[in-house]
This record gives structure tokens, C-alpha cells and sequence, in this order.
């Protein structure tokens, strides 16, 4: 069974930084590329950053650039988001999401990151 | 970045009757390697978004088959044959013909009356 588990959330003041991690389990992780989506509360989905199976190639939406960092271990089968300089705007549910021929086809229950002094 | 626009933004249907949702992109989705890359999520509350199609009209495994799609180029739709109570959340469509940044549809929200 195909398994996502978000941990690292929590509650940081504006400027501070913040590790999400990604467990995977149930498949073979380095065989798929890897994504994380977001969610601001009450909010659409929106899609953050994209990492391929190898981790050389990195994509991120304009909202993060420069302030997140993806990265993934395939010997652990997990998925890291470093995100600094963090602001109001990026409290939300941050949900990572296994990619098979370009669908987003598992995801995690999600991880709620809370920017607030 | 292509933008997905969803219609309607929220429905209201009763159980058994039929419902179907549109979603237009700004762009063709249409990839050249003769894929289209347009996917329907539900999100049902308390819950991560969950896959039901996926390339316009593959049914993801175990998505109950009364859930079809189609369309082709910048206009799709999801459809529900059969509404049943379990569907209500929102729906939502997503390109990824195009990274960066892959672009999700507003959402549309399903209730049963």
C-alpha cells in the first residue's frame, strides 16, 4: 500500500525557516518524480515545487522561489522541504505527492504550517 | 502559466440525479507526445485531494465508474452519472502539460440537497 506521511509542521514567526519532511513507503520511491501542494486554510490548491527521481532537476512556483529548498534521500525513501524567510502568506497545509506519468496519483495527509508572531 | 477555470464553483444536487462539471484552460493541454495531461481531483472534507481521472477520461483504480471524463484540447468535463451522498467536496481539475508551474482549476464544491 502506497503511504505518504508529512511531519515537521508547526507554528514559526515570520522570518523563521522550517524543515517539512515526506515518508514514502508501499512503493519503490526513487522510481517517481515528487511534488509538494499546498493548501492556505479555506483556500484552492496550489502547487509549490517538483523534484525528479534522481533530484537533479527542481521546479518551483514564483510564490517560493528562493525561499524553499526541495530535496529528496532515495536510501531513506523521503522527501524534505526546507522553507526560510517564511511569511504570513505561506500558513498552509502542505501536502506531498508521489507523480506517475505526470498525474499526482498518491498523497499525504498533509502537514499544517502556521507563520504567526 | 495556464491558467484552469472551473464551472460552476459550487453545485447542489440531489441523490440519483446527474451532475457535470467544466473546466477550460488557457492553453491546449495537449502534450507532443499525444498526451493530454488534464486530471479531476476530489477533495472531500478533512481529506487530502484524492485522484479519480486521470489523462481527461482514465478512471484512477477503484473510482466507481459512475465518474467519466472527457474533452480534448482546452475544454473538459467531469462528469457524475449518478450523484451518491459520499461525492460531496470539491473538485478540482489540474494541468501538468506544463512545469513549471503545474496549475490547478478554483475548485467546485459539491453538496447534496
Amino acid at each position: 500500500e502506497v503511504q505518504l506521511l508529512e511531519s515537521g509542521g508547526g507554528l514559526v514567526q515570520p522570518g523563521g525557516s522550517l524543515t517539512l519532511s515526506c515518508a514514502a513507503s508501499g512503493f519503490i520511491f526513487s522510481s517517481h518524480e515528487m511534488n509538494w501542494v499546498r493548501q492556505a486554510p479555506g483556500k484552492g490548491l496550489e502547487w509549490v515545487s517538483f523534484i525528479s527521481t534522481r533530484g537533479s532537476t527542481k521546479y518551483y512556483a514564483d510564490s517560493v522561489k528562493g525561499r524553499f529548498t526541495i530535496s529528496r534521500d532515495n536510501g531513506k525513501n523521503s522527501l524534505f522541504l526546507q522553507m526560510n524567510s517564511l511569511r504570513a502568506e505561506d500558513t498552509a497545509v502542505y501536502y506531498c505527492a508521489r507523480e506517475t506519468d505526470g498525474g499526482l496519483d498518491y498523497w499525504g495527509l498533509g502537514a499544517l504550517v502556521t507563520v504567526s508572531s | 502559466d495556464i491558467v484552469m477555470t472551473q464551472t460552476p464553483l459550487s453545485l447542489s444536487v440531489t441523490p440519483g440525479q446527474p451532475a457535470s462539471i467544466s473546466c477550460k484552460s488557457s492553453q491546449s493541454l495537449l502534450h507532443s507526445d499525444r498526451k493530454t495531461y488534464l486530471y479531476w481531483y476530489l477533495q472531500k472534507p478533512g481529506q487530502p485531494p484524492q485522484l479519480l481521472i486521470y489523462e481527461v477520461s482514465r478512471r484512477f483504480s477503484g473510482v466507481p465508474d459512475r465518474f467519466s471524463g472527457s474533452g480534448s484540447g482546452t475544454d473538459f468535463t467531469l462528469k457524475i452519472s449518478r450523484v451518491e451522498a459520499e461525492d460531496v467536496g470539491i473538485y478540482y481539475c489540474m494541468q501538468t502539460v506544463q512545469l513549471p508551474p503545474y496549475t490547478f482549476g478554483q475548485g467546485t464544491k459539491l453538496e447534496i440537497k
